[in-house]
């Protein structure tokens, strides 16, 4: 099966600037996730979503950071205006389902943000 | 906060069993224990997960103590591909919600 594909791959913008990602997830799955994933430091789940609806953004600055699914399949994760701080990789997962315990998360390649 | 313990780095001589210990002294009766990995530049790759029995897949065998207080992931036969950082998470509930820690860099060595 194809994989969870993110683009762009790479993207350099300037603070204060705005930036959108975008991932579509595996065929089939209703759940997707948003992960930023700071240098040295292990995932950081920002959004949920089943479906096209959010489960939990509970760790999503949302005075910055928007996160939209709609129809259910690809979704953008936008940031305006960027701050140096959001240098990160931004990871798309998703999974066959948010409650069943046979369902893992597949990963994105993710795409590196750096703000300069 | 991430629920495990992990020690930063270890190594493993190519051929032989990689064995990656994780302490999660604070897991509760419905949630799992799950590996993924992260090879440098890619995204995290599921490993393994388990409750309470041992379980073992294509990739790797997952030993969990009675107590259910630390488990060991075991990699039998490592290779030059399996260095990565290896993360241990533990999870439960309606969401399945992984948070990360920072987990075991695992470099295997020819």
């Amino acid at each position: 099966e194809a994989g969870v594909a993110q683009s762009p791959r790479y993207k350099i913008i300037e603070k204060r600037q705005s930036v959108a990602f975008w991932c579509n997830p595996i065929s089939g799955h209703a759940t997707l996730y948003w992960y930023q994933q700071i240098l040295g430091q292990g995932p950081k789940l920002l959004i949920q979503f089943q479906n096209n609806g959010v489960v939990d953004d509970s760790q999503l600055p949302k005075d910055r950071f928007s996160a939209e699914r709609l129809k259910g399949v690809d979704s953008t994760l936008k940031i305006q205006p960027a701050k140096l701080e959001d240098s990160a990789v931004y990871l798309c997962a998703s999974s066959s389902s948010p409650s069943s315990y046979n369902s893992p998360l597949h990963f994105g390649n993710g795409t590196r943000l750096t703000v300069t | 906060d991430a629920k495990t313990t992990q020690p930063p780095s270890m190594d493993c001589a190519e051929g032989r069993a990689a064995n990656l210990p994780c302490n999660h002294s604070t897991i509760s009766g419905n949630e799992y224990v799950y590996w993924y990995r992260q090879i440098h530049s890619q995204g995290p790759q599921y490993i393994i997960h388990g409750l309470k029995n041992n379980e073992t897949n294509e990739m790797a065998s997952l030993i969990i103590t009675e107590d259910r207080k630390s488990s060991t992931l075991i990699l039998p036969h490592a290779t030059l591909r399996d260095t990565a950082v290896y993360y241990c998470i533990v999870s439960g509930g309606a969401t399945n919600k992984l948070i990360f820690g920072t987990g075991t860099l695992l470099a295997v060595q020819p």
